[in-house]
């Protein structure tokens, strides 16, 4: 069935480093994208989305690019800050189901 | 509207007994899901139901679950006799049917602890 699978964590940055967590997915149609964002003891946010092949999904320096030749949607951004210290999930969403499938979560955590 | 919310946020149970967790959805968000959260791991699909509609429910779902959505609005989910095992994240999301490619809004957890 669909699936995505995603870096293991934890990652570990200092400040205004460069961050790269890699997503790939398997699906038998066209999914739809996402990055969820999880702070501790909160519920998943919606970070960013691509909903067809090339599109680039971007939100609060974040950015990921939807790569059907190589099946992924890595999660990047140029500067890291303490704030971004979460954990994150990659999703897709088939309709061929009826539910987002999740990865198992990238810890991220930025020194100062 | 406040977004999705979920009661309570944290409940700590002794094994055997029955919890009963809420969800109020986006109040013109058609779809709800119930997802189950353990530690290091991403959510995992439980049910959803569009309207008051119970339209799939996961294996994992098993017949000490149960969850409702009477009215098409908020949703319940009933754990009974709970055990060890079921202590998790339960997540609550919710979207339009026509949007579901758009992503879900997520609630903040209820938390569960079974002793």
């Amino acid at each position: 069935g669909d699936s995505v699978t995603q870096m293991e964590g934890p990652v570990t940055l200092s400040e205004e480093a460069f961050l790269t967590i890699n997503c790939t997915y398997t699906a038998t149609g066209y999914p739809s994208l996402f990055w969820y964002v999880q702070y501790p003891g909160e519920g998943l946010q919606l970070l960013l989305k691509a909903t067809k092949a090339d599109d680039k999904g971007s939100n609060k320096g974040f950015e990921a690019t939807y790569r059907k030749e190589t099946t992924s949607f890595h999660l990047e951004k140029g500067s890291v800050q303490v704030s971004d210290s979460a954990v994150y999930f990659c999703a897709l969403s088939a309709k061929a189901n009826n539910d987002m499938r999740f990865g198992a979560g990238t810890r991220l955590t930025v020194k100062p | 509207d406040t977004g999705v919310s979920q009661n309570p946020r944290h409940k700590i149970t002794k094994r055997g007994q029955n919890v009963t967790f809420r969800c109020d959805p986006i109040s013109e968000h058609n779809r709800l899901y119930w997802y189950r959260q353990t530690l290091g791991q991403g959510p995992e699909f439980l049910t959803y139901f569009q309207n008051e509609a119970q339209l799939e429910k996961s294996r994992l779902l098993s017949d000490r679950f149960s969850a409702e959505r009477p009215k098409g609005s908020f949703s319940t989910l009933e754990i009974q006799r709970t055990e060890q095992g079921d202590s998790a994240m339960y997540l609550c999301a919710s979207t339009l049917a026509g949007r579901i490619n758009y992503g879900y809004t997520f609630g903040s957890g209820t938390r569960l602890t079974v002793v």
